[in-house]
This record gives C-alpha cells, sequence and structure tokens, in this order.
C-alpha cells in the first residue's frame, strides 16, 4: 500500500525544538517531491516548502524560510520539519504530501498533492 | 504569489441536490499550450487530511465518484458536486501548482441543509 504516515502529536513549550517526520512505503522514495503543509486550528491549507529525497534539493515560502527547516534521509524513506524555538504561533496541525511530478531532461517537476499523511499536531504552549 | 479566492465560503444544501463551488485565481494558471490548466481540488471532512479529487482542473482521480467533476481554465474555475451525499460533507479547497508558492483557496465549508 503507498502511504505516508507521520510522527505522533507533540506538547512543547515555547523556546523548545522539534523535529517531526513522515516516512514513505510502497512507492520509490527519492522519485517523488515531498512537500509541508501547515493547518492552524480552524482554518485553511498552506504550503511550507518541498524536498526532492533523491537529491535534498529544497525550496521554502519565503514567510516560512529560516523558521523551519526541511531534510529528508533517503535511507530510511523519511523526511522531517524541524523547528530550533518553537513559539506559541506554531501551533497547528502540520501534513506531509506527495507531489505528483513528470520529468524533462535533467529535472522533475513538481505538480499537485496526490498523497497525504495522516498528520502530526503540534502544540506550543506554557 | 497567485491568490486563490473561493465562492462561496460556506453552502448547505439537500441531500439529492446539487452544489457549485467557485475559484478565481489572481493571474493565469494555465500553461502556454495544450490546453493545461494547473488546478486541482481537494476535499477535508472533518478530522481528516485532504483527499485528491480533481487534478488539471477536470481530471478526475481514481476512485473519486462520479458525481465530483471540475471545469474552467485561464482565471476561473468550478467544482460540481451532482447529487450531494451526507459524505459530502466536508471543507473543499481549489489549489494552484502553476507556479511557486503553492497556494489554495480559503475553502468552501459544505453542509445538509
Amino acid at each position: 500500500e503507498v502511504r505516508l504516515v507521520q510522527s505522533g502529536a507533540e506538547v512543547k513549550k515555547p523556546g523548545e525544538s522539534l523535529k517531526i517526520s513522515c516516512r514513505g512505503s510502497g512507492y520509490i522514495f527519492t522519485n517523488y517531491w515531498v512537500a509541508w503543509v501547515r493547518q492552524m486550528p480552524g482554518k485553511g491549507l498552506e504550503w511550507m516548502g518541498v524536498i526532492y529525497p533523491g537529491d535534498s534539493n529544497t525550496k521554502y515560502r519565503p514567510s516560512f524560510e529560516g523558521q523551519v527547516t526541511i531534510s529528508a534521509d533517503k535511507s530510511i524513506n523519511t523526511a522531517y520539519l524541524q523547528w530550533t524555538s518553537l513559539k506559541a504561533s506554531d501551533s497547528a496541525m502540520y501534513y506531509c504530501a506527495r507531489h505528483r511530478s513528470f520529468t524533462v531532461p535533467d529535472s522533475v517537476v513538481p505538480l499537485w498533492f496526490d498523497l497525504w499523511g495522516q498528520g502530526s499536531l503540534v502544540t506550543v504552549s506554557s | 504569489d497567485i491568490v486563490m479566492t473561493q465562492s462561496p465560503d460556506s453552502l448547505a444544501v439537500s441531500l439529492g441536490e446539487g452544489a457549485t463551488i467557485n475559484c478565481k485565481s489572481s493571474q493565469s494558471v494555465s500553461y502556454n499550450s495544450g490546453g493545461k490548466e494547473a488546478l486541482a481540488w481537494y476535499q477535508q471532512r472533518p478530522g481528516q487530511p485532504p483527499k485528491l479529487l480533481i487534478y488539471w482542473a477536470s481530471t478526475r482521480e481514481y476512485g473519486v465518484p462520479d458525481r465530483f467533476s471540475g471545469s474552467g481554465s485561464g482565471t476561473d474555475f468550478t467544482l460540481t458536486i451532482r447529487s450531494l451525499q451526507a459524505e459530502d460533507v466536508a471543507v473543499y479547497y481549489c489549489l494552484q501548482y502553476y507556479s511557486t508558492p503553492w497556494t489554495f483557496g480559503q475553502g468552501t465549508k459544505v453542509e445538509i441543509k
């Protein structure tokens, strides 16, 4: 079965660090871009950034650049989203999502999201 | 950034009736040739992750009931639900994948009247 499985809910204090994970299975993990999408309580969906696990090429939404780090370990088919110093405003549900893509010479172009993880709820509170 | 604006924000529809959701992009999401519109639709039921319904504006994802259909081009797109079922209660989002950052509409909540 093709799936993305995310790490569980986290409760942290402001200023603490956190790394959540997203493990792909049932497909060739290194051949697909994986994105992170934030959903704040009662709100809509916001694309944060994306990584291509094959070569760790990463792109960020400007508003998230420097605030989070996206990485991947292709040896264990896992992508990560990391914070060094959490704020209360980081409290949200975070989804990883796989991009359907098409291949052109020397490049894999990400398109829509065709597979989603179940979500990781992050709560930051003193 | 391409801004995606959906309308209405919410709608209540009787079971068996149709529902129409609109999505407008701040610039065209149409590729130069081939008539490809970089627009997808998602359904998010309460407490669940989003689920892909439609891509390339009108292509239904495998396994999605045919009561869901998408149309439109350029900057104006529509998701139509023919004969609403109880399980269609959800928030629906459009997504443009024409350029980074990928951007979603604000969502349209569909409820039963």
